[in-house]
């Protein structure tokens, strides 16, 4: 079964970087784009980013342009986010999603990694 | 890109329907039929519960439906049941090769 694993939890100060990983398995994880999706504190989700496949395009929200990337290593089927220049407004539950099998949506999503950035 | 526009919170009876709008433009919900619904139950993951507009994932219950006319895409739940209590939130693709999300609705099942 579709499985997304992700790395523990981070604590950063402002300014710092946050890599966080999302570990997949129980498909062939080449052929899906990924994405990550952040949730501040008692906040909605927001889309941050999405990979291809190949890991050789990426495209990131406006609000995240410049300090945000996401690569991707297919020898290991694994999925990383780096946030940079962080602050405190990046405190939030970072998550890693591919679509089901059919359709366009974020149907497997990954168990959430809580970042917390404070001096 | 802005996010989409939903109500805050929605409330109904058990038994009842209610329904949850999500507005944005001819950009995202409106060019594309690409909107797909969340739940979400404090502290846990999102569960996909409809995609493109109006599909049902297999396991989803079939009180879970969905819509769109225009600009504006629709969850309608009905015979709300106490475990529907929920944030539920909008998601379309849009015209820039991205995603945006709505601000989510608190479902409250009185």
């Amino acid at each position: 079964q579709v499985q997304l694993v992700q790395s523990g939890a981070e604590v950063k100060k402002p300014g710092a970087s946050v890599k966080v990983s999302c570990e997949a398995s129980g498909f062939t994880f080449t052929t899906y784009y990924m994405h990550w999706v952040r949730q501040a504190p008692g906040q909605g989700l927001e889309w941050m980013g999405m990979i291809n496949p190949s890991g050789s395009t990426t495209n990131y929200a406006q609000n995240f342009q410049g300090r945000l990337t996401m690569t991707r290593d297919t020898s290991t089927s694994t999925l990383y986010m780096e946030l940079s220049s962080l602050r405190s407004e990046d405190t939030a539950v970072y998550y890693c999603a591919r679509r089901f099998e059919e359709g366009y949506n974020f149907g497997y999503w990954g168990q959430g990694t809580l970042v917390t950035v404070s001096s | 890109q802005s996010a989409l526009t939903q109500p805050a919170s929605v409330s109904g009876s058990p038994g009842q329907s209610i329904t949850i709008s999500c507005t944005g433009t001819s950009s995202d919900v409106g060019g594309y039929n690409y909107v797909s619904w969340y739940q979400q139950h404090p502290g846990k993951t999102p569960k996909l519960m409809i995609y493109d507009v109006n599909k049902r994932p297999s396991g989803v219950s079939n009180r879970f439906s969905g819509s769109k006319s225009g600009n504006t895409a629709s969850l309608t739940i009905s015979g709300l049941q106490a475990e529907d209590e929920a944030d539920y939130y909008c998601t379309s693709y849009t015209s820039s090769s991205t995603w945006v999300f709505g601000g989510g609705t608190k479902l409250t099942v009185l």
